[in-house]
Order: structure tokens, then sequence, then C-alpha cells
């Protein structure tokens, strides 16, 4: 089946951008989607992308896609301690699966003042 | 904002037992969802469920496992005779089309 891959941890200093990286391996995934997790939280959609894109950019955030690969990225600017937080994430199913996730392990990322 | 919202945050019970976990979607989406996330572990699909039928359903989403949307608001999971490997946090999500799926806060369940 359908598997997505995150390292686990990153650390930025404050103000610094974060590359936050993630491959997948079903090349009929249509959308492909970042969450973020806060502590104690759910899932807050952050944006996603559509596989025929190559970027997208919503504000601080930059999402690329590498379709060849499977390669996902999700760059935040300017980092804030805000944005330490758990971040997923997802490839959809493919078309007819219901509209079913699959989500990475996810990425912590700490930032440092 | 609207969102979803789930009861109870915490649900504790004793293997054998059945629960159940409510969900409220956002009022206009009409496709739901069920998630859930052992510790440690990768959040998983279990279900997905649409025009009051179950349009997808996991190797997780067993027997022991139903959904139900009872009235025009709330959605369902009930886990007929609980183990203890079903302890994880389960989240419910919904959408209006069939992507961007936005999910509640989880309800923690621990069983005993």
């Amino acid at each position: 089946g359908e598997d997505v891959e995150q390292s686990l941890f990153l650390s930025v200093r404050e103000g610094d951008s974060s590359v936050i990286n993630c491959t997948y391996t079903d090349s009929s995934s249509t959308y492909l989607y970042w969450y973020k997790q806060e502590p104690g939280a759910g899932l807050q959609l952050l944006t996603y992308i559509f596989s025929n894109m190559d970027m997208k950019q919503d504000q601080r955030l930059t999402v690329l896609l590498n379709k060849k690969d499977k390669h996902l990225s999700l760059r935040i600017a300017d980092t804030q301690t805000g944005d330490s937080a758990i971040y997923f994430c997802a490839a959809d199913g493919g078309y007819n699966q219901g509209g079913k996730l699959i989500f990475g392990q996810g990425t912590e990322l700490s930032v440092k003042p | 904002e609207p969102e979803v919202t789930q009861t109870p945050s915490h649900q504790v019970t004793q293997m054998g037992q059945e629960v159940i976990l409510r969900c409220v979607p956002i009022s206009n989406h009409l496709y739901f969802y069920w998630y859930r996330q052992i510790l440690g572990q990768k959040v998983e699909f279990l279900v997905s469920f649409y025009n009051n039928e179950i349009s997808e359903k996991s190797e997780i989403f067993d027997d022991q496992f139903s959904v139900e949307r009872p009235d025009g608001s709330n959605f369902t999971l009930k886990i007929r005779s609980t183990k203890l490997e079903d302890s994880a946090m389960y989240f419910c999500a919904s959408s209006e089309g069939s992507h961007e799926q936005f999910f509640g806060p989880g309800t923690r369940l621990t069983v005993l």
C-alpha cells in the first residue's frame, strides 16, 4: 500500500526558514497536504497542492512538489516560535479511494529564539 | 470560523465494553471520516462516509466498528467490544467536497 515518510525532527532559529520534507509512494495521489498539530490540539489544515502543480505559495508557506521523485516539501519563511509544532504530510489514496488520507509520521519542528 | 467538534475529549473504558465516540462535522460538509493515532504511530485512516453509506474502509475497520449519522448533525463511531489495542486518539474529519478535510480535536480512548 501507499507509504508516506518524513524525517522526525527539525530545529531552526527564529527568523530562519524551515524546510520540512516528505516522500510518498503512490503516483496516483491527486492532492497532497500539510497539517499542523500543536500540543493537545487536532490536525489543522495548513495548505494543499494539486498533483499537476509544481509550487504553491500562501503567505509564509511555500509548497514544492516534485512528482517525478514523489517528493513534497513545506518551506516556512521567517519561522517564529509560534510555528513550533508537529507537521504532517498526507497524500490522498487516489481516485475512487473514498478520500482517505495516508499520513507521514510527522516532523517535530522546534524553533529556538 | 466553523469547526469540527468531538466529544468526549477523553474516554476511559474497560476491555469488552462498547464505546460511542461522537463528532459534529462542519454544517455544510457532506463527507465524513474517522482516523486514529495510536501513541507513537502514524495517523491511520479508518473509514469514510458519504450519502449515508460507507465509501471506503481500511483493514482496521472490522466488524467491531460501525459508523452512523443518526441525525442531521452528528456522526458517530461505535466500537462494540473494545480491546486493549483500541487505545488511541480518534479523530473525526469532514469535507465539503472529496478533499480538503478539516479535523476535530480528537477523543483519547483508553481501554483498561
